[in-house]
């Protein structure tokens, strides 16, 4: 079975752009939830989404945003690129973000800011 | 804020033996807790969960988890120079996000 897929894998921007990142879920998973990951640090929580309705959102400016289609794959969509966008920016995959479901990460998207 | 703590290492065990990776957290309402490792340059790979107190193992994995000290704990038996990477522990709060330790780096010497 194919596992949470990301594209693109690397992206370089400059500042000031616009970058959109996608991902589709494991198969049958209905939640996706994004974080961003700088060196040396944990992923951080952007968001998460469940059957298309946002559910939570992380510490972060409005710049960032995300929406999940009807087939459960999503897009986070970064506007005013700033030097610190540079990040690994991950995408997971739940059955459900409730109770105790694993969440599963892809392979990521590498945002590069020039 | 809800924090999790770990030792960002290098933790440094010999081929074949047993590597001890720990792991704090804040939110004592926590109830479900993860260790994900992560190869540079990749992204995290889920390798254990654990919702009980106690132990629960998965072939040379075990995870221990005490909520009263708000600890969780991961063991490596008979460590391989293959699991040489960064080991990450997420703790899942109540609105059901991970939160994420800084990760500790473990290195398995011949």
């Amino acid at each position: 079975d194919a596992g949470v897929t990301q594209s693109p894998t690397h992206l370089i921007k400059t500042r000031g752009q616009h970058v959109t990142l996608r991902c589709s879920p494991i198969s049958g998973h209905k939640s996706v939830s994004w974080y961003q990951q700088v060196l040396g640090q944990g992923p951080q929580f952007i968001f998460q989404y469940y059957e298309k309705e946002e559910r939570g959102r992380g510490n972060f400016p409005d710049r960032f945003s995300a929406r999940q289609f009807p087939n459960y794959s999503s897009e986070l969509n970064v506007n005013a690129l700033l030097l610190g966008d540079s990040a690994l920016y991950l995408c997971a995959s739940s059955i459900n973000p409730t109770e105790n479901y694993e969440q599963y990460f892809g392979p990521g998207t590498r945002l590069t800011v020039t | 804020q809800k924090e999790v703590e770990q030792n960002s290492g290098p933790l440094s065990v010999p081929e074949g033996a047993i590597a001890s990776l720990n792991c704090t957290y804040s939110d004592r309402g926590s109830q479900s807790f993860f260790w994900y490792r992560q190869y540079s340059g990749k992204s995290p790979e889920l390798i254990m969960s654990i919702y009980s107190n106690g132990d629960k193992e998965d072939g040379r994995f075990t995870a221990q988890l005490n909520k009263a000290s708000q600890y969780v704990s991961l063991l490596i038996r008979d460590s391989q120079p293959s699991d040489s990477a960064t080991y990450l522990c997420a703790v899942k709060d109540n609105t059901d996000k991970l939160i994420f330790g800084t990760g500790t780096r473990l290195q398995v010497f011949p």
